[in-house]
């Protein structure tokens, strides 16, 4: 298995833009999970979806960020204007129903300039 | 609510002694407790949990973890550090098989040679 894909890597964009980040599962995993980590904060949990249902999206910081899950196999985090404070690095990650580990990907750098 | 401190942002130890990372956590219930490591620039690497049985869990790269109930800790250790092992170590805690696990803030391990 490739493990969580995480895209781009790398993103660098200028305030008032809209940022999209993507997510690819691993095949089979039930939940989704995204987080937020910067070295203010450290690692905060945004949103988490089970069998493609939100669940818990308390973490998520303002009305400018969005997420779905349309299929069991891609998710995206939206930003919506960005700004200059959301520059962090934001992890996807993933596990499966009845197993405890959370499996992360690479992570996107963010920078809103 | 659970949570777990890790009260050492910086650990320092010369390569080839013990190292400790210390990790405590409170939960209403039975703990679900894990440690991950970040190497620069990656995304988060599962290392060990303890969910039942033995306290003493053992993981990758030559990692271990005590699991200590009566002080609601679960130290990462290892008995002869690597230069290599120098990165972010995070401890997780989390109440029931199925809900997102909670962060420490992480603890950086420094190994000098």
């Amino acid at each position: 298995d490739a493990g969580v894909i995480q895209s781009p890597r790398h993103e660098v964009t200028e305030m008032g833009q809209e940022v999209t980040l993507r997510c690819k599962p691993i095949s089979g995993h039930d939940y989704l999970f995204w987080y937020r980590q910067t070295m203010m904060r450290g690692l905060e949990l945004l949103i988490y979806f089970n069998n493609n249902v939100p669940i818990d999206d308390s973490g998520m910081p303002e009305d400018r960020f969005s997420a779905k899950m349309p299929n069991a196999s891609f998710s995206t985090l939206k930003i919506q204007p960005s700004e200059p404070r959301d520059s962090a690095v934001y992890f996807c990650a993933s596990s499966r129903l009845g197993r405890n580990e959370q499996f992360f990907g690479p992570g996107t750098r963010l920078t809103v300039l | 609510a659970q949570s777990v401190a890790q009260p050492e942002d910086q650990v320092n130890v010369a390569e080839g002694n013990p190292l400790t990372v210390k990790c405590t956590y409170s939960v209403s219930g039975n703990p679900y407790l894990f440690w991950y490591v970040q190497y620069p620039n990656r995304g988060l690497q599962f290392l060990l949990k303890y969910i039942t049985g033995d306290n003493l869990v053992k993981g990758s790269y030559g990692f271990e973890a005590e699991f200590n109930k009566s002080q609601t800790s679960f130290h990462l250790k290892k008995p002869s550090a690597l230069v290599s092992d120098s990165a972010l170590y995070f401890c997780a805690v989390r109440e029931s098989g199925n809900t997102p696990l909670v962060f420490g803030k992480g603890t950086r391990l420094s190994v000098i040679a």
